[in-house]
């Protein structure tokens, strides 16, 4: 079955640091990776994803994630945090395409940007 | 280009009343679905539907009913409210089948329920 988890609930780092948010799934075969983005009080916003060829994939905010299907990972970088990324990040795998393909969330991850 | 439009913002029910959450989308797409996200614990799929007429349920459908009469509107009932059922309802859409390639999702901005 599928699964994912995402390793620190809340991550803290200075403004102009290196953000890293860490996700790992579990997936017996080939899966299509997402990271969403939810700011206060709004719904999840799409930011990145991946579903074939390069591994190494970016997306809007300067957010980029790279899939590396040794370490069943699919972490989230950015080399220098702004104040406006603090919100919540969550990480998504589909689920088999036999089973309508819905998304199976992590618990998710607050970033918080101290200035 | 209103995407995604749920309502109530916010709505506060007894324990035992009856509700009905709105969702509709304009963007034609296929495929919606609901979610409920609780603090700690992620967003768990309620109900989803792939089309007018489609349904079925998710990991948590116990205690929810919906409905797919047409393409733009996807509600959800709550029969008999518990307390259990507080949390914070997202309603979302996609293209296709949600989660395959070129079908991301879009949401809606939740709707807060309290029961007491």
């Amino acid at each position: 079955a599928q699964s994912v988890t995402q390793l620190g609930s809340h991550v803290s780092v200075s403004e102009g640091a290196l953000v890293l948010l860490r996700c790992n799934y579990s997936s017996s075969v080939p899966p299509y990776l997402f990271w969403y983005v939810q700011y206060p009080n709004q719904g999840l916003q799409l930011l990145l994803k991946y579903t074939t060829g390069a591994t190494l994939v970016k997306g809007i905010n300067g957010f980029e994630a790279e899939f590396k299907k040794s370490e069943t990972s699919f972490h989230l970088t950015k080399p220098s945090a702004h104040m406006s990324d603090a919100a919540e990040y969550f990480c998504a795998v589909s689920r088999p395409g036999g089973s309508q393909g819905n998304l199976i969330f992590g618990k998710g991850t607050k970033l918080s940007v101290k200035p | 280009n209103a995407g995604v439009t749920q309502t109530p913002k916010f709505q506060v029910l007894k324990t035992g009343q009856s509700m009905t959450l709105q969702c509709a989308q304009d963007m034609n797409h296929e495929y919606m679905s609901w979610y409920r996200q609780d603090p700690g614990m992620g967003l768990r799929l309620i109900h989803y539907s792939v089309g007018a007429g489609i349904t079925d349920q998710g990991e948590v459908p116990n205690g929810y009913n919906v409905s797919r009469s047409t393409t733009e509107d996807f509600p959800l009932r709550l029969l008999s409210a518990a307390p259990s059922q507080t949390s914070v309802y997202f309603c979302a859409s996609s293209w296709g089948t949600a989660g395959a390639n070129n079908s991301p999702l879009h949401f809606g901005n939740g709707t807060r329920l309290t029961v007491t």
